[in-house]
């Protein structure tokens, strides 16, 4: 059974950098057809996704976000991890470690989600 | 402001059926069939219910549809049960090459 786990900080202070990291069991970080997204919930339900990694380095992300984020895997520790950097309020939410579908680009969903972390941006 | 609008709330009683819509533009449900549907209880990770606008996943039951026609699509649960009462969330790859989503639909089980 594929299991994902984010940990990190609840609390990061506004300027600040956001770091999280998903822990995959169950299924192989370095698989060719594996895609690791991160994806997020502001308080009051929105969904926004932020971005993947695939084949280890290659990375794709949201347009809105893309100038602060950064997305990478430690393929020996099985971990994928999010860096969002220059935070705001607007930040504040809840994130997701999500996989893509097992046949990685050939699939238009996410099949296994982690708990997810509540990150407070604070002033 | 979410890119695919669902209503925010629905209801109906034990046995019936409801549908829930989701409604997004030619950038993305009009242009893909990759519409996914989740299911998210308080406090827990959202659950894939429907993917590729109408298969279902092992494990999700059969009461559970999905359809599109243009840029809307729809999640239909037949036979409602008091378990099904959660936020439904829709989804849709896009032309930008990523992922949008609805703003939720909360289903009230009366």
């Amino acid at each position: 059974q594929v299991q994902l786990q984010e940990s990190g900080p609840g609390l990061v202070k506004a300027s600040q950098t956001l770091s999280l990291t998903c822990t995959v069991s169950g299924d192989s970080i370095s698989t060719g057809a594996r895609y690791w997204a991160w994806i997020r919930q502001h308080p009051g339900k929105g969904l926004e996704w932020i971005g993947y990694i695939f084949h280890s380095e290659s990375t794709y992300y949201n347009p809105s976000l893309r100038s602060r984020v950064t997305i990478s895997v430690d393929t020996s520790k099985n971990q994928f991890s999010l860096k969002l950097s220059s935070v705001t309020a607007a930040d504040t939410a809840v994130y997701y470690c999500a996989r893509r579908g097992p046949g990685g680009h050939w699939e238009y969903y996410f099949d296994y989600w982690g708990q997810g972390r509540l990150v407070t941006v604070s002033s | 402001q979410p890119a695919l609008t669902q209503p925010a709330s629905v209801s109906g009683s034990p046995g019936q059926s409801i549908t829930i819509s989701c409604t997004g533009s030619s950038s993305d449900i009009g242009g893909y069939n990759y519409v996914s549907w989740y299911q998210q209880y308080p406090g827990n990770a959202p659950r894939l219910m429907i993917y590729d606008v109408n298969y279902r996943p092992s494990g999700v039951s059969d009461r559970f549809s999905g359809s599109k026609s243009g840029s809307t699509a729809s999640l239909t649960i037949s036979g409602l049960q008091a378990e099904d009462e959660a936020d439904y969330f829709c989804s849709s790859y896009t032309s930008a090459g990523g992922w949008v989503f609805g703003g939720g639909t909360t289903l009230t089980v009366l």
